[in-house]
């Protein structure tokens, strides 16, 4: 399994980009990378996912680094409603297959300050 | 379009007491799974279904049971309700078991005492 490290908490100006790093050096070749964020006690909601390309949607961009073993979700103009834990997810192992079940870490807390 | 949808919101056990967690999706979505969390944790995976009639164990099954008889519902069966049941439990769905986005429910709160 993809174990993914984040730091606990951030902290990011309302209007401004804000960065979030995960490192995640076990991962295999052919494993996505999942963002998801939690605002306060509400299920978790899905941003982003990649694999070796950088993504972009309308939520965040995911920017993977060529060797795979870290990535950054960037969210563009970060409003008070970021305010959430962030997520970065990586896929359990089975023998040489990925399953596709998430692997949630204890993610990092964003607090977008005015 | 409801999406994934849970009851109860929440609900006090005592210790022993038995009870079972609704979750229903109307996305004709597969796969299904069920999470729990705890305070500053991560989710942990208990049970997942592939589809109606399978479904097989996660990270934490002990004292959890499942079934999926139709595609919509995956009910959650507490038998002996302990302390350390006491968790946030999320439903969610997907249509695919990988690349694709797994859609949550708001959560059941369970308090065991």
């Amino acid at each position: 399994d993809a174990k993914t490290t984040q730091p606990p908490s951030m902290d990011c100006a309302e209007g401004r980009a804000a960065n979030l790093p995960c490192n995640h050096s076990t991962i295999s070749g052919n494993e996505y990378v999942y963002w998801y964020r939690q605002i306060h006690s509400q299920g978790p909601q899905y941003i982003i996912h990649g694999l070796k390309n950088n993504e972009t949607n309308e939520m965040a961009s995911l920017i993977i680094t060529e060797d795979r073993k870290s990535s950054t979700l960037i969210l563009p103009h970060a409003t008070l409603r970021d305010t959430a834990v962030y997520y970065c997810i990586g896929e359990e192992r089975y023998g040489s297959s990925n399953t596709g079940k998430l692997i949630f870490g204890q993610g990092t807390t964003l607090q977008v300050k005015p | 379009n409801a999406g994934v949808t849970q009851t109860p919101k929440f609900r006090i056990l005592k210790i022993g007491q038995s009870m079972t967690l609704q979750c229903t999706q109307d996305m004709n979505h597969n796969y299904m799974y069920w999470y729990r969390q705890d305070p500053g944790m991560g989710l942990k995976l208990i049970y997942y279904s592939v589809g109606a009639g399978i479904t097989d164990k996660g990270e934490v099954p002990n004292g959890y049971n499942v079934s999926r008889s139709t595609t919509e519902d995956f009910p959650l069966r507490l038998e002996l309700a302990a302390p350390s049941q006491t968790s946030v439990y999320f439903c969610a769905s997907s249509l695919a078991e990988r690349g694709e986005t797994q859609y949550f429910g708001p959560g059941t709160r369970l308090l065991v005492l």
